[in-house]
């Protein structure tokens, strides 16, 4: 059992299209990360939530932190083929990160 | 500013051979972590060298071993090569203290 469980895996989707990534744990977090890895390339740090309830908000990306801190989304509005990679969840601890599988987002001109 | 850079991109290898990755950090970073990435999976941690010593390790067995050198850069080792050690390696270095990390490319080692 993964601490970090990302869904959907995979993600096939139009240019304009919007939608919603999700992160779920049954553990609590004092801070989540998101980053996206584009083929060929190490992650990037996209964002760091820290607080119940934070959104934050990355040009057309939007991260949400779950109230009880177990939990996270990344919403893409109007999503462009530049959107496409792998969006993958992560906990920083004990000088490591734990990651999630991740999700597979195709975004398709 | 170079960011972090890995050497080689890519290598082929045979199941019982060993082979060794080369990690040099961004410039400023002191601390250096590695993470392997099988395909369709999330890097998993495999050890962090500091200060010349390896800090923590991850959940690998001791044929993974690593080293840093006195100007921070790194290397990871690995011995008697299995089918399953094919993934991609990744190389992240960090300012000790901070928890942003910036990855490198990565090598991808193919085992056959």
């Amino acid at each position: 059992t993964q601490l970090l469980e990302q869904s959907p895996q995979f993600l096939s989707i139009q240019e304009g299209e919007n939608l919603t990534v999700y992160c779920n744990s049954s553990s609590v977090f004092s801070s989540l990360q998101w980053y996206r890895q584009e083929p060929g390339e190490g992650p990037v740090l996209l964002v760091t939530v820290v607080t119940g309830g934070e959104v934050k908000k990355l040009k057309r990306l939007t991260f949400q932190f779950g109230d009880a801190r177990k939990d996270s989304s990344l919403h893409i509005t109007a999503a462009q083929p530049g959107d496409t990679g792998l969006y993958l969840c992560a906990w920083e601890g004990y000088n490591k990160l734990i990651f999630g599988a991740g999700t597979r987002l195709a975004v398709h001109p | 500013d170079a960011g972090v850079t890995q050497s080689p991109t890519h290598l082929i290898k045979t199941r019982g051979q060993q082979v060794t990755l080369r990690c040099s950090p961004k410039s400023g970073h002191d601390t250096v972590s590695w993470y392997q990435q099988a395909l369709g999976q999330g890097p998993q941690f495999i050890f962090q060298y500091y200060e010349e010593e390896e800090r923590q390790r991850g959940n690998f067995p001791d044929r993974f071993s690593g080293h840093q050198f006195p100007n921070y850069s790194s290397e990871l080792n690995v011995n008697a090569l299995l089918l399953g050690d094919s993934a991609l390696y990744l190389c992240a270095s960090s300012y000790t203290g901070a928890n942003v990390l910036t990855f490198g490319a990565g090598s991808r080692l193919t085992v056959l």
